[in-house]
């Protein structure tokens, strides 16, 4: 059960669009279309941003998207706001039926 | 609405055991399927185990079988995690999360209860 691989930092100028991977194997990300991506502000629980893929929940802007690749998983923020400055995870399931989350990715917004 | 309030995180000597609750309202709890996520400071998320609506199946990650146990009491909403022969680097903050309607995804978590385990 090896984390997911994201980059550690990514950031960019208000209203760009910036995308984090998120990379495991075929018995996860590349195995299933059950990825989920979680916003986290400092101090705070995480939000469900993005699941199986590419959906968003209700109430989630429609600026993030999420999809996927072989075994890579992407969300993209378009027209970033300050407000996105956060820590990012995904998370997948695995053929273990067991769940993996990814190593976390700092979002910058400069 | 959804609310997930955990409680019973602490500072625990390494090698004791420690017993987390989440109490959940707002509702049907008996119908979802609930994890436990951990957070070690400064770190990722690291999911911790799953048990489904009824009991019936539990998962856990490696890092935590066979030390860690995750049960349900569906007449009183609650989860529990009891964790036994705790290490160090069990040191985080442990959140319940409410498994989505696909069992794919986490779409709500308390806010967590810190867990320390020093000597």
């Amino acid at each position: 059960q090896s984390a997911l691989t994201q980059p550690a930092s990514v950031s960019g100028s208000p209203g760009q669009s910036i995308t984090i991977s998120c990379t495991g194997t075929s018995s996860d990300v590349g195995g299933y279309n059950y990825v989920s991506w979680y916003q986290q502000h400092p101090g705070k629980a995480p939000k469900l941003m993005i699941y199986d893929v590419s959906n968003r929940p209700s109430g989630v802007s429609n600026r993030f998207s999420g999809s996927k690749s072989g075994n890579t998983a992407s969300l993209t923020i378009s027209g970033l706001q300050a407000a996105d400055e956060a820590d990012y995870h995904c998370n997948s399931y695995t053929s273990s039926s067991t769940f993996v989350f990814g190593t976390g990715t700092k979002v910058t917004v400069l | 609405q959804v609310q997930l309030v955990e409680s019973g995180g602490g500072v625990v000597q390494p090698g004791r055991s420690l017993g987390l609750s989440c109490a959940a309202s707002g509702f049907t709890f008996s119908h979802y399927g609930m994890h436990w996520v951990r957070q070690a400071p400064g770190k990722g998320l690291e999911w911790v185990a799953i048990i489904w609506y009824d009991g019936s199946n539990k998962y856990y990650a490696d890092s935590v079988k066979g030390r860690f146990t995750i049960s349900r009491d569906n007449s009183k909403n609650t989860l529990y995690l009891q964790m036994n022969s705790l290490r160090a680097e069990d040191t985080a903050i442990y959140y319940c999360a409410r498994a989505d309607a696909g069992n794919t995804a986490f779409d709500y978590w308390g806010q967590g209860t810190l867990v320390t385990v020093s000597s």
